[in-house]
């Protein structure tokens, strides 16, 4: 039982390229979350989904699309990436029982 | 506005003392709270996480309380050791699949 992954780990962009970040749960979980944590920000939600098939918008969505075509698979794309969005991005999921939130290891990114 | 906040933003102690972090929110009407470790460039760990009909959680040397007629949630670390320094999150849901509510953390360190 891995949790809750994400790849890549780390990630140096240059100004405009685009990347996709890829989130992975194996708890069959129904919710799925995207969040951003800068210093002095905290964490803030960037995207979110009910279930396989839906997304909705969070805290700070401009940049950032996101999809969620298998239940277990939570795709966070920037299409053109800005020095703005240097960040740790997280991966969140959690069940419809308890409401748990589990956390993935987190990328590193970095925007050149 | 739901707002959470936790007091002190930094808390150094000498390994063994008990201690008590702080956490409150603005509405009282929470799903559950959440209690988080992060150790430095590393994801976010579950500790405890209490429902809004429970008034403490328990796991090893950490107890959580949670009163929500004030608003507030504590931590409690018995025996500290200096392997519990990490910053601790405290982080409340208002609705079922919702998103989490994070408070700025409070970073521990236990000297030896």
């Amino acid at each position: 039982n891995a949790g809750v992954t994400q790849t890549p780990k780390f990630r140096v962009l240059k100004t405009g390229q685009s990347m996709t970040l890829l989130c992975a749960q194996d708890m069959n979980h129904e919710y799925m979350y995207w969040y951003r944590q800068d210093p002095g920000m905290g964490l803030r939600l960037i995207h979110y989904s009910v279930g396989e098939g839906t997304t909705a918008k969070g805290e700070v969505p401009d940049g950032y699309n996101v999809s969620r075509l298998k239940k277990q698979n939570f795709l966070l794309g920037l299409e053109s990436a800005a020095p703005s969005q240097t960040s740790v991005y997280f991966c969140a999921s959690t069940g419809q029982i308890l409401n748990e939130q589990f956390f993935g290891p987190g990328t590193r990114l970095t925007v050149l | 506005k739901q707002e959470v906040t936790q007091i002190p933003a930094a808390l150094s102690v000498p390994e063994g003392e008990n201690l008590v972090l702080n956490c409150s929110f603005t509405d009282s009407a929470i799903y559950n709270l959440q209690w988080f470790r992060q150790d430095p460039g590393k994801g976010l760990t579950s500790l405890l996480l209490i429902q809004s009909s429970q008034r403490e959680q328990t796991s090893g040397r950490l107890n959580a309380s949670l009163d929500k007629s004030s608003g507030r949630s504590t931590l409690y670390i018995a025996a500290s050791q200096p392997g519990d320094s990490a910053t601790y999150l405290c982080a409340v849901l208002y609705n079922q699949g919702g998103k989490l509510i994070f408070g700025q953390g409070t970073e521990l360190s236990v000297k030896p």
